[in-house]
C-alpha cells in the first residue's frame, strides 16, 4: 500500500519569510502524481500544486514551489514571501493511475505578523 | 460559476437515524469521491464513482451508501450502522479517475 508521511505536525513562520514543508512517500510504482493541498480555517481543500513523477522539472505556482527528489521519494513544498493568508493545514497527497489519492496527516502552518 | 457544492454545511443527527449528504458538480467531471476527515487526520476515502450508475467502495465504506444516477450528483447516505459518524465530510470530483481532484466546501455532521 502507498503511504504518505508528513513529519512536521506544526510549523510557524514570520510574514514575508520562506518556509519549507516536508513530505515523503513510499511506492514501488514508477508513474505517479504528487499534490499539495491547502485547507484554511474554512476547511475547503484547495489545490496548491501538482507534480507528475515523469517530469524532472519541479512544479511552481507563484510563491509556491516544490523540491521533488524521486530517488529519495521526497516532495517538499516551499512557500516564499509568506502571507497571513497562507495560514492553513497543508496536506501532501499521492496517486497512481490505478490507486486512489492517499493523503498524509497534514502540517499545520501558522504565519505570524 | 463552475464548481462543487455540498449541502447542508452543518447537519445534526440523532442516533439511529439515516442522513443523506448532497454533492453536486457542474464541471462535467466523470469521477466523484467522498472522503471523511477526523481531527488530526488526513482524508480517508469512503466511496468513489468513475462513471454514472457505477461506484466502488473505498477504505472505510462500512455504514455508508451512495448512488450515482446522474453525472452531476453523488449523494452519500450515512446509515445507523455507522458506529462513529461525527466527522467532516468532503466531496470531490475529477475529469477522469487519474486526474486532479477538486473539492467541495464540506459538510460537518454531528451525532447528538
Amino acid at each position: 500500500a502507498q503511504t504518505v508521511t508528513q513529519s512536521q505536525p506544526e510549523m510557524s513562520v514570520q510574514e514575508a519569510e520562506t518556509v519549507t514543508l516536508s513530505c515523503t512517500y513510499d511506492t514501488s510504482e514508477n508513474n505517479y502524481y504528487l499534490f499539495w493541498y491547502k485547507q484554511p480555517p474554512s476547511r475547503q481543500m484547495i489545490l496548491v500544486i501538482r507534480q507528475e513523477a515523469y517530469k524532472q522539472q519541479n512544479a511552481t505556482e507563484n510563491r509556491f514551489s516544490v523540491n521533488f527528489q524521486k530517488a529519495a521519494k521526497s516532495f517538499s513544498l516551499k512557500i516564499s514571501d509568506s502571507q497571513l493568508g497562507d495560514t492553513a493545514m497543508y496536506f501532501c497527497a499521492f496517486m497512481t493511475d490505478t490507486e486512489k489519492l492517499v493523503f498524509g496527516k497534514g502540517t499545520k502552518l501558522t504565519v505570524n505578523p | 460559476d463552475g464548481g462543487i457544492t455540498q449541502s447542508p454545511k452543518y447537519l445534526f443527527r440523532k442516533e439511529g437515524q439515516n442522513v443523506t449528504l448532497s454533492c453536486e458538480q457542474n464541471l462535467n467531471h466523470d469521477a466523484m469521491y467522498w472522503y471523511r476527515q477526523d481531527p488530526g487526520q488526513g482524508l480517508r476515502l469512503i466511496y468513489y464513482s468513475q462513471i454514472v450508475n457505477d461506484f466502488q467502495k473505498g477504505d472505510i465504506a462500512e455504514g455508508y451508501s451512495v448512488s450515482r444516477e446522474k453525472k452531476e450528483s453523488f449523494p452519500l447516505t450515512v446509515t445507523s450502522a455507522q458506529k462513529n459518524p461525527t466527522a467532516f465530510y468532503l466531496c470531490a470530483s475529477s475529469r477522469l479517475a487519474s486526474d486532479t481532484q477538486y473539492f467541495g466546501p464540506g459538510t460537518r455532521l454531528t451525532v447528538l
